[in-house]
């Protein structure tokens, strides 16, 4: 079951900030943040992984819940190179901890930024 | 480094028709993956494999085969094309099972 994502799209002007969600109604081992801009391929963001170690793009920061199987994206004095379609996607725990990258993605929160 | 690339970019099939979409990496990444994205939805994951000769089903695999028999190439298999494989094809490689690296994808029409 793909995990969920709100909001849905997200409406901002240069330099405010944007939280996206991501939830799973599966126990989860790790979590990892994509955008995408129209007609080209996902580029990686973020992962964070149960326990807490994490590993993403210095201007880019987000949590993890392990409790809730929650997940959120922070962005920050957003700019205009922010724009595109956010993805997460979860992993859930393997016979010895990873499931190898097999990612389940959710449907996607669209962000624009204008001027 | 060329990184990911995928040919072709763009294929029209005919229903019952069979192609390969073709998928390389030179960054010596042994995992690989082949995702579908449909209009305005996120990746679903066709197959992946963790190295040379190992591959395993993802959540679509009906309609596809994949072999890797090389680090570098990763192969996806349609046969029998149905207008439901309609779709852009991503193929993905990671060195480490954390980030995955995206080719540019190859747009996918079956009329």
């Amino acid at each position: 079951q793909q995990p969920v994502q709100s909001p849905q799209a997200v409406i901002l002007r240069e330099g405010e900030d944007a939280v996206i969600n991501c939830s799973s109604s599966k126990a989860l081992y790790s979590v990892h943040w994509y955008r995408q801009k129209h007609g080209e391929a996902p580029v990686f963001l973020m992962i964070l992984l149960k326990g807490g170690e994490q590993k993403g793009h210095e201007k880019i920061s987000a949590s993890f819940n392990e409790k809730k199987q929650q997940s959120s994206l922070y962005l920050t004095a957003s700019q205009l190179s922010y724009s595109g379609t956010y993805f997460c996607g979860t992993e859930t725990p393997g016979a010895g901890g990873t499931s190898y990258g097999k990612l389940t993605f959710g449907q996607g929160t669209i962000l624009t930024v204008h001027p | 480094n060329a990184g990911v690339t995928q040919t072709p970019k763009f294929r029209i099939l005919k229903i019952g028709q069979s192609m390969t979409l073709q998928c390389a990496q030179d960054m010596n990444h042994n995992y690989m993956y082949w995702y579908r994205q449909d209009p305005g939805m996120g990746l679903k994951l066709i197959y992946y494999s963790v190295g040379a000769g190992i591959t395993d089903k993802g959540e679509v695999p009906n309609g596809y085969n994949v072999s890797r028999s090389t680090t570098e190439d990763f192969p996806l298999r349609l046969e029998l094309a149905a207008p439901s494989q309609t779709s852009v094809y991503f193929c993905a490689s990671s060195p480490t099972l954390w980030e995955q690296y995206f080719g540019p994808g190859t747009r996918l029409t079956v009329t």
